[in-house]
Parts: structure tokens; sequence; C-alpha cells
């Protein structure tokens, strides 16, 4: 069975930084490109960065280029996300979810966000 | 980038009604879009992809179809399990684009 579970949310000041985890199990992390969507308090979803199986490609939103950054390590079937500069509207609830020829298929439970002073 | 525009926002809604939710590509997005179905509290569920074809153990009164630039999701005899929030997704190209949602509401 595919699982992905998030970690790593919680509440920050704005201009502080945090880190996502998503730790990937039922499946052959390696082989699948991967995603971070967000979804801010009732709002829709938002497409934030993917990376590719072996990292060689990564894509970013406009609205967080420059502070996001996307990794992973296929070692311990994790993916990343690294956001610095966090502002208010980062407010989200934070899915990670497996790509399958380019499409989001399975998401994790979301892990939240706040930002805020 | 990409916009998809998608209607309606809401849709009061009758159990055993056929429902059709679109989703308009701003260009070419060719077959690549996914619809999700997200209920309350929970992750977003992929239920059509390349724009017609049904994901894994998605009930078959759900459909996907396309005509030119207009992306539908056509639910046929709704049940109340299908009350929820629908997603439309470009994935044709980054940065990958959502419609804004539409959200099914009984009657």
């Amino acid at each position: 069975e595919v699982q992905l579970v998030e970690s790593g949310g919680g509440l920050v000041q704005p201009g502080r930084s945090l880190k996502l985890s998503c730790l990937a199990s039922g499946f052959t992390f390696s082989n699948y490109g991967m995603n971070w969507i967000r979804q801010a308090p009732g709002k829709g979803l938002e497409w934030v960065a993917s990376i590719s199986s072996s990292s060689s490609y990564i894509y970013y939103a406009d609205t967080v280029k420059g502070r996001f950054t996307i990794s992973r390590d296929n070692a311990k079937n994790t993916l990343y996300l690294q956001m610095t500069s966090l502002r208010s509207e980062d407010t989200a609830l934070y899915y990670c979810a497996r790509l399958r020829t380019g499409s989001p298929d399975y998401w994790g439970q979301g892990v939240m966000v706040t930002v805020s002073s | 980038d990409i916009q998809m525009t998608q209607s309606p926002s809401s849709m009061s809604v009758s159990l055993g009604d056929t429902v059709t939710i679109t989703c308009r590509a701003s260009q070419d997005v060719g077959i690549y879009v996914n619809w999700f179905q997200q209920k309350p509290g929970k992750s977003p569920r992929r239920m059509i992809y390349r724009a017609t074809n049904l994901a894994d153990g998605v009930p078959s009164r759900f459909s996907g179809s396309r005509s030119g630039s207009d992306y539908s999701l056509t639910i046929s005899s709704l049940e109340s399990e299908d009350v929820a929030d629908y997603h439309c997704l470009q994935y044709d190209e980054y940065p990958y684009t959502f419609g804004a949602g539409t959200k099914l509401e009984l009657k």
C-alpha cells in the first residue's frame, strides 16, 4: 500500500524557516517524481514544486521560487521542502504527492504550516 | 501560465442527479488533465487522469471528457458519498495549475 506521511509543520514567525519531510513507503520511491502541493484554509489547491526521480529536474511556482527548496533522499525514501523567508500567505496545509507519468496520484494526509507573529 | 477556469464554483444537487463540472484551459493542454475529489478534512483523491481515464477503484458513474479546450467531469446518478469538492488540474506544462474548485452541496 502506498503511504506518504508528511511531518515538520507548525507555527512559525514571518521571515523564519521551516523544513517539511515526507516519508514514502509501499512503492519504489526512487522510481517516481514527487510534488509538494498546498491548500490555504478554505481555499483551492496550489502546486508548489516538483522534483524528478533522480533530482535532475526541479520546478517551482513563482510564488515560492527563491525561498523554497525541494529535495529528496532516495536512500531514506524521503522528500523534503525547505522553506525560508516565510510569509503569512504561505500559511496552508502542505501535501506531498507522488507523480505517475506526470500526474499526481497518491497524496499524503498533509501537514499544516502557520506563519504568524 | 495556463489558467484553468472551473465552473460552477458551487452546485446544489440531489441524489440521483447527473452532474457536470467543467474546466476551460487558457491554452492547449492536450489530454493532460486530472480531476480530484476532496472530502472535508481529507486529502484529494485522483478520479480521472489524462482527461478521460478512470483512476483505480473509482466508480463507473464518474467519467471525464474533452471538447477542444473544455474538460468535463460527469457524475451519473449522484450518490451521497459523491458530495464533495472537485478540482481540475492541468499537468501539460509547469507550472501545474488547478481550477478554483467546485463544491457540491445537497439540496
